[in-house]
């Protein structure tokens, strides 16, 4: 069975940074792209950023841009989203997701992590 | 930057009412829409991609049609399990984004 195990979350101050993480099993991580989506508390689906199966292609929302990183390491079959310079609205439970490129849509998801960005 | 409408907003409906929620796109995206259910506490999850293709496991209730930039997910007998928040979801070119969703509650 196909899961993605999400671990990383938590409470950081304003400005400060986290790293989150997704581990992946029963299926061959390095044939798929990969992506992270996030929910503010009472809100809707808002997609963050998403990496080739190489790692060799990052995309990301505009809000996200220059202050999250997404990487992975295929050898730990591991998905990764660096956080930095924490804002507010940051707020959310985020989740990664398996993306499947052709055709497309987000296939596997994580159970979620939330993320508190407070003083 | 594609922006998408979902409509209604908020849906009140009864077991076995057929359902039907629209998805706009602010231009046209061919067929590269899906629908995705979502229930309180839990991760979304994939009910139709390319348009109108169910996904593996999803009851044949579900459906969904449309191409360009007007897009429908039909219920075609509400259960009580369906009772969730729906959204649609645009990709065919970054930003991937979603729908403002529709919650369909009794």
């Amino acid at each position: 069975e196909v899961q993605l195990l999400q671990s990383g979350g938590g409470l950081v101050q304003p400005g400060g940074s986290l790293r989150l993480s997704c581990v992946a099993s029963a299926f061959t991580f390095s044939n798929y792209a990969m992506t992270w989506v996030r929910q503010a508390p009472g809100k809707g689906l808002e997609w963050v950023s998403s990496i080739t199966n190489s790692g060799g292609g990052t995309y990301y929302a505009d809000s996200v841009r220059g202050r999250f990183t997404i990487s992975r390491d295929n050898s730990k079959n591991t998905l990764f989203l660096q956080m930095n310079s924490l804002r507010a609205e940051d707020t959310a439970v985020y989740y990664c997701a398996q993306y499947i490129v052709q055709p497309r849509y987000f296939d596997y998801w994580g159970q979620g992590t939330l993320v508190t960005v407070s003083s | 930057d594609i922006q998408l409408t979902q409509s209604p907003s908020f849906l009140s409906a009864s077991v076995g009412d057929r359902v039907t929620i629209t998805c706009r796109a602010s231009q046209g995206i061919s067929s590269y829409l899906a629908w995705y259910q979502q229930k309180p506490g839990k991760a979304p999850e994939v009910l139709i991609y390319a348009a109108s293709t169910l996904q593996s496991g999803v009851p044949s209730r579900f459906s969904g049609s449309g191409s360009g930039t007007e897009f429908t997910l039909t219920i075609s007998s509400l259960q009580p399990e369906d009772f969730a928040t729906y959204y649609c979801q645009h990709l065919i070119t970054y930003p991937l984004t979603f729908g403002p969703g529709t919650k369909v509650d009794i």
